[in-house]
């Protein structure tokens, strides 16, 4: 069954530091997604991403935020300068047109550690 | 506020009761979804259930939903000790980029 990657599993960065979080959706999947969740907390909505543009954000994805499918296979979220409250789990989801009320497939997410 | 609510926040059974968890919501729906998260690991699909549908069946998993109350429910029946995992609910709207919004999450506990 296809499924969503993410790479790295685990990264551990210096505060202030760039990460560029990386997804391989489904290839003939539409929409795409970031989620995140603070260790402990509920999953929180961060951006999606359809027609090579956010179709929505969350007050979490500030400017600090960037995502972008550079190739048109990976999917990236890029955070400019880490901080101490970055750190979480997230997710990559991603969605076909013709699944648009079916589940979203996740990856297996990347834990963000910023120290 | 669009957030889910979930309860209980935790919930210890022994091995071959049912387990239900309960969720709530604030907004119309098109669907709503249940997930399980072992500990520190990803997100697997449950079941989805439409804004149409009110009980929906998978192997051991039974899913209702009350449109009119804004609820859902998520029956296990039989639980096993491989049941240990935290249960998210997760809706989408009715409008926008089908974005989900989650519960707080039930933690379930099965003792052997």
């Amino acid at each position: 069954e296809p499924e969503v990657t993410q790479t790295p599993s685990h990264q551990v960065t210096q505060m202030g530091q760039e990460v560029i979080l990386r997804c391989v959706p489904i290839s003939n999947h539409l929409y795409f997604y970031w989620y995140r969740q603070i260790l402990g907390q509920k999953v929180e909505f961060l951006v999606s991403f359809y027609n090579n543009e956010i179709s929505e954000k969350s007050e979490i994805f500030d400017d600090q935020f960037s995502v972008e499918r550079p190739d048109g296979s990976n999917f990236t979220l890029k955070i400019r300068s880490t901080k101490l409250e970055d750190s979480a789990m997230y997710f990559c989801a991603s969605l076909a047109r013709r699944h648009l009320n079916t589940e979203a497939f996740f990856g297996q997410g990347t834990r963000l550690t910023v120290v | 506020s669009q957030q889910g609510e979930e309860d209980p926040q935790a919930l210890s059974i022994q091995e071959g009761e049912n387990a239900t968890m309960n969720c709530s919501y604030k907004t119309s729906i098109n669907n709503l979804q249940w997930y399980r998260q072992n500990s520190g690991r990803g997100l697997v699909h449950l079941i989805l259930i439409r804004s149409n549908e009110r009980e929906k069946h998978s192997g051991r998993l039974r899913v209702t939903l009350d449109t009119s109350k804004k609820s859902s429910s998520l029956l296990i029946t039989a639980s096993r000790a491989a049941d240990t995992a935290s249960y998210f609910c997760a809706y989408t709207g009715r409008w926008g980029a089908q974005k989900l919004v989650f519960g707080q999450g039930t933690r379930l506990t099965i003792n052997p």
